[in-house]
């Protein structure tokens, strides 16, 4: 059964828009959260990392949410570049060392379109 | 400069033969991960490396094996390969603590394998 669930599948906004991406999951226990940037036919890049009941981060244009009661986080994208096209991934830590596992989203397709 | 390397990037293979993905790392790191990533699912955890000669199975690990003599090298084997891994296999490598939240696994840029 997938534990962490991504939407939407896909996207498509214009440059400059601003869009959300949502990740809901079942993990537990939950340690951490991440979010990742996978340009095509690349690797997977660390754009933000949230750990804490309500945390909030900032990454330039890139902003997070966490809530864990909810088991729910948002992905926030300001103003939206070309280069912002890629496949956005969440990810779900459950311990903190690397005797945990990693539960990877599917990911959210976003297509930024002049 | 940090750096998980891959090869080959793209092989073609036909059902039967061997198969031997290569990754390196540069940073010393303890922690060596192979995933695999087919459309529509999030990346398989195949197998972990946590050091020289201690490798454990992931979730998916079979078909495959595994090989680390080095710290900073670890391969993927698949003995007579099958169609249905025809996949693109990521590298990641990590410190121990692989979900501290400061330390963010290092992905390579993965091999595209076609099983014909």
């Amino acid at each position: 059964k997938t534990q962490v669930e991504q939407s939407p599948q896909s996207l498509v906004v214009r440059q400059g828009e601003n869009c959300v991406l949502q990740c809901n999951y079942s993990v537990t226990p939950d340690n951490h959260l991440r979010w990742f940037k996978q340009d095509t036919g690349k690797g997977l890049v660390s754009l933000t990392v949230l750990v804490h009941e309500n945390d909030k981060t900032s990454n330039g244009r890139y902003s997070a949410t966490l809530d864990k009661d909810a088991k729910h986080s948002t992905l926030h994208i300001t103003a939206t570049l070309l280069d912002d096209t890629a496949t956005y991934i969440c990810v779900v830590g459950d311990r903190g060392s690397a005797l945990g596992r990693l539960h990877f989203g599917a990911g959210t397709q976003l297509i930024v379109i002049p | 400069d940090m750096k998980v390397t891959q090869m080959p990037r793209y092989l073609i293979k036909r059902m039967g033969e061997n198969v031997l993905l290569e990754c390196g790392q540069d940073m010393s790191h303890e922690t060596m991960y192979w995933y695999r990533q087919d459309p529509g699912l999030g990346l398989q955890l195949i197998y972990i490396s946590y050091d020289v000669d201690s490798n454990s199975e992931g979730d998916i690990p079979k078909g495959y094996r595994v090989s680390r003599k080095k710290r900073e090298h670890f391969s993927l084997i698949l003995d007579s390969a099958k169609t249905n891994q025809t996949s693109v296999y990521f590298c990641a490598s990590s410190v121990f603590s692989t979900g501290a939240h400061n330390q963010a696994p290092l992905f390579g840029e993965g091999t595209r394998l076609s099983v014909l």
